[in-house]
This record gives C-alpha cells, sequence and structure tokens, in this order.
C-alpha cells in the first residue's frame, strides 16, 4: 500500500530564507508524486508533479522538489521565502495514471513567514 | 480550459438534518471525480470516487452518501447529518488517462 509522511506539521523560517518541506513516500510501484499548496479556506492549487521524468521539477512560485528514489523522497524546497508563501502544503502519492487516480496525501505541513 | 465549481460554499446545518453538496465540472468529458473532507488540523480523507455516471466507490464507511447523475456532476449527501460531520469538504476531477487532481474551491460545513 503507498503512503506518505511528512516530517514536521509546522515549519516557520524568515523572510529571504531557504524553504525546506520534506516528504518521504511508500509505493510498490514507480510512484507519481505532487506537491501542492491551501491558502486558508480555499481549495488545493498544484504546485508541481513529477510523472517520471526529470527528477528535479521546477513548479509554480518558485519551488522545486526533487524526486530520490535511493532515499524514496520528494523535498520541497525553495530557495527565498517570502510573505505570501505562508500556507498549507500537502504531498501527495498515487499509483499512476491507472483507472482509478487516487492520491494519498500527507497530514501537511503549515509554513510560516517571519518578516 | 476547465473549472470546477463547489456549492455552496459555507454551510451551517442543525445535527440530524439532511445535507446535499453539488460539485460541477466544465470543459471536460468523463472525468474522474472525487470528494475529501478536510477535518480541522487533519489531513485529507478520500470519502468517495467516481470512474463514470452511476459508478460510485466509497473508500470509509460513514454517515455520508455520494451519487453522479450526470457526467460532471457529482452529489455529496446525508439523510441526518452528525457532528462529527462537521469540515471542509473538497470536490476534484481528474481528465481519464491523465496523472493530476484539480480541486474546486471546497464546501465549509459546521454541524451545530
Amino acid at each position: 500500500a503507498q503512503s506518505v509522511t511528512q516530517l514536521g506539521s509546522h515549519v516557520s523560517v524568515s523572510e529571504g530564507a531557504l524553504v525546506l518541506l520534506r516528504c518521504n513516500y511508500s509505493s510498490s510501484v514507480p510512484p507519481y508524486l505532487f506537491w501542492y499548496v491551501q491558502y486558508p479556506n480555499q481549495g488545493l492549487q498544484l504546485l508541481l508533479k513529477y510523472t517520471s521524468a526529470a527528477t528535479l521539477v521546477k513548479g509554480i512560485n518558485g519551488f522545486e522538489a526533487e524526486f530520490k528514489k535511493s532515499e524514496t523522497s520528494f523535498h520541497l524546497t525553495k530557495p527565498s521565502a517570502h510573505m505570501s508563501d505562508a500556507a498549507e502544503y500537502f504531498c501527495a502519492v498515487s499509483e499512476g495514471s491507472g483507472n482509478t487516480g487516487k492520491l494519498i496525501f500527507g497530514q501537511g505541513t503549515t509554513l510560516q513567514v517571519k518578516p | 480550459s476547465q473549472t470546477i465549481h463547489q456549492w455552496p460554499a459555507t454551510l451551517v446545518q442543525p445535527v440530524g438534518s439532511p445535507l446535499s453538496l453539488e460539485c460541477t465540472v466544465e470543459g471536460t468529458s468523463n472525468p474522474n471525480l472525487y470528494w475529501y473532507r478536510q477535518a480541522a488540523g487533519r489531513g485529507l480523507q478520500l470519502l468517495f470516487y467516481s470512474v463514470g455516471i452511476g459508478q460510485i466507490s466509497s473508500e470509509v464507511p460513514q454517515n455520508l452518501s455520494a451519487s453522479r447523475p450526470q457526467d460532471r456532476q457529482f452529489i455529496l449527501s446525508s439523510k441526518k447529518l452528525l457532528l462529527s460531520d462537521s469540515g471542509f469538504y473538497l470536490c476534484a476531477w481528474r481528465g481519464r488517462g491523465r496523472e493530476t487532481q484539480y480541486f474546486g474551491p471546497g464546501t465549509r460545513l459546521l454541524v451545530l
């Protein structure tokens, strides 16, 4: 069975500092991996995805993530945090583009950006 | 382009009352559709998914049910709400044969 673990339910950084949000996954098949962002009282917005192409994936708003099979990780990074990055971030794994396409989500990480 | 709508945006209901939340998708055909619940301080829990009209799969036993009367319409219902049904309900769609789910704006449900 697939699973996702996000290390750290809350991460706090200063504006301009590096953002690192950790995600480890478990999957018996080559996974598709996703990062979504959720602002208060809104739906989830796709930040980026890995679908077995390049292992370093660039997304919106300056975020990127690297798929490391040996470490079963898909950590999200941004070189310089902005106040507008404060939100909740979810990592998710999928069994692929198969018929159901179900996503398994991590518990989420709340990012706080301090001025 | 594709868009997904959910309504109502916010709902306050008494315990024991019925529920109907609606989700519609525009700009695509034959999508997979999903209902998630997000309880306060918790992650997303998949409740139901549908791969076609009238085809509903339930992921967890609960007080809720889902229906898909039309290709791009997905409805979440309950005959009698419980306090534990409070939460943020999200609908999502995925194109057939594609890998990404796209989410609606959500419905905030408070059961009192």
